[in-house]
């Protein structure tokens, strides 16, 4: 079991270019979730799938931000444009029904 | 008031110390717990489940109070690589599948 993979590791951009953050959840799993984790705010819930159908998008900041899921062995979570303040470690995350989660390795964004 | 409350510490101990930490939570319809591990730089991976008779892996014991809504995790003879940040998680049961972490526990153990 190759564990959810996240792309890119690192992602250097310049303020308002549009960045796009990539998860392919473990074979099987029928939810995924996206985090955003700051050493101010914690660990944030972005979004979240079940069944690649979009559940609760509470947590989404703002309209710069948008996540797909496509089908059931792919994400993306897009931020279009992006600013400074979304410098973070962005985190994929999926799940059995009932079960605990499996993180990704994270994508460490920064907008400079 | 966050859902899930803990210290953030850092808590600072010697090698083969016992260190506890509490989590409270404010939902009633919290159902399951679970404690998660976090090492500098890297992603939240599962330390162990909570259950309501309290579990012990190891040197490490769990237990959950639903009358006063804490967790604790104690870690006993502490090892240097036991350095992390531990998270307290819960699911609620009207939440579906979708678990609510705290902002977690630093701890650091010196020689």
């Amino acid at each position: 079991d190759a564990g959810v993979i996240q792309s890119p590791r690192h992602e250097v951009t310049e303020m308002g270019q549009e960045v796009t953050l990539r998860c392919k959840p473990i074979s099987g799993h029928d939810y995924l979730f996206w985090y955003r984790q700051t050493m101010m705010r914690g660990l944030e819930l972005l979004i979240y799938f079940n069944n690649n159908v979009p559940i609760d998008d509470s947590g989404m900041p703002e309209d710069r931000f948008s996540a797909k899921m496509p089908n059931a062995s792919f994400s993306t979570l897009k931020i279009q444009p992006s600013e400074p303040r979304d410098s973070a470690v962005y985190f994929c995350a999926s799940s059995r029904t009932g079960n605990g989660y499996t993180f990704g390795s994270g994508t460490r964004l920064t907008v400079v | 008031r966050k859902e899930v409350e803990q210290d953030p510490g850092p808590f600072n101990v010697p090698e083969g110390a016992t260190v506890a930490f509490n989590c409270t939570y404010s939902n009633s319809a919290s159902q399951s717990f679970f404690w998660y591990r976090q090492d500098c730089r890297k992603e939240p991976k599962l330390l162990m489940s909570v259950y309501s008779s309290g579990n012990e892996d190891g040197r490490f014991t769990a237990q959950l109070n639903r009358a006063s809504q804490y967790i604790s995790l104690l870690i006993r003879d502490s090892k240097l690589s036991d350095s992390a940040t531990y998270l307290c998680v819960v699911r609620r049961r009207d939440a579906g599948n979708m678990l609510t972490f705290g902002g977690g526990t630093r701890l650091m153990v010196k020689p």
